[in-house]
């Protein structure tokens, strides 16, 4: 059974950092594409950033580049998105998704981990 | 910047026909863009419907069905169920990112 399970949000005050992970399980992690994806409270889902199976290739929204960096470890089944100087408009739940095979998307996701902005 | 939109709302009866699209403010939606669509419940973590245009996941009932419509992506769902009561949104691949739409909510009536 395919599972990811986020974890890593948190309140933090506006300018300030947090590591999100997203650990997965049921499949061969080193073979797909992974995505985060966020929902700010009452809103619609963003995509946020992907990376490929080795973290060769990296893809950014533009409203986080330069602030965001996805990452992987295939060792430990992991992906992570390291956020630095977050600003109030970065709030929202995060989600871990798993890519399709062989084309652009995703198909299985985590529930999510909440990363509140506020001082 | 490329902007998707979807319907914000739609209703449909218990049974019938609805067919949501999702266009690109950059041009004619293609199979290049592999749309996805993806069903939102309150409360709920998205779940995938469609990918790639027309392929259906393991687990997307028989009734949702995803195509290109003029130059649009759409997603139809046929014989609409009560659970079928939801926010879906469709997802577009541009040169390496990816773009969802602001969601349509669909009401089953």
């Amino acid at each position: 059974e395919v599972q990811l399970v986020e974890s890593g949000g948190g309140l933090v005050q506006p300018g300030g950092s947090l590591r999100l992970s997203c650990e997965a399980s049921g499949f061969t992690f080193n073979t797909y594409w992974m995505s985060w994806v966020r929902q700010a409270p009452g809103k619609g889902l963003e995509w946020v950033a992907n990376i490929n199976q080795d973290g060769s290739e990296k893809y950014y929204v533009d409203s986080v580049k330069g602030r965001f960096t996805i990452s992987r470890d295939n060792a430990r089944n992991s992906l992570y998105l390291q956020v630095n100087s977050l600003k109030a408009e970065d709030a929202a739940v995060y989600y871990c998704a798993r890519g399709t095979v062989a084309s652009p998307g995703t198909d299985y996701w985590g529930q999510g981990t909440l990363v509140t902005v506020s001082s | 910047q490329t902007v998707v939109t979807q319907e914000p709302s739609l209703t449909v009866s218990p049974g019938g026909t609805v067919t949501l699209t999702c266009a690109s403010t950059t041009g004619a939606v293609t199979s290049g863009n592999y749309p996805n669509w993806f069903q939102q419940k309150p409360g709920q973590a998205p779940r995938a419907l469609i990918y790639n245009t027309n392929n259906k996941h393991s687990w997307t009932p028989a009734r949702f069905s995803g195509s290109l419509l003029g130059d649009r992506a759409a997603l139809t769902l046929s014989g609409v169920q009560p659970e079928d009561e939801a926010d879906y949104y469709c997802l577009l691949h541009s040169d390496g990112v990816q773009i969802f739409g602001g969601g349509t909510k669909l009401t089953v009536l």
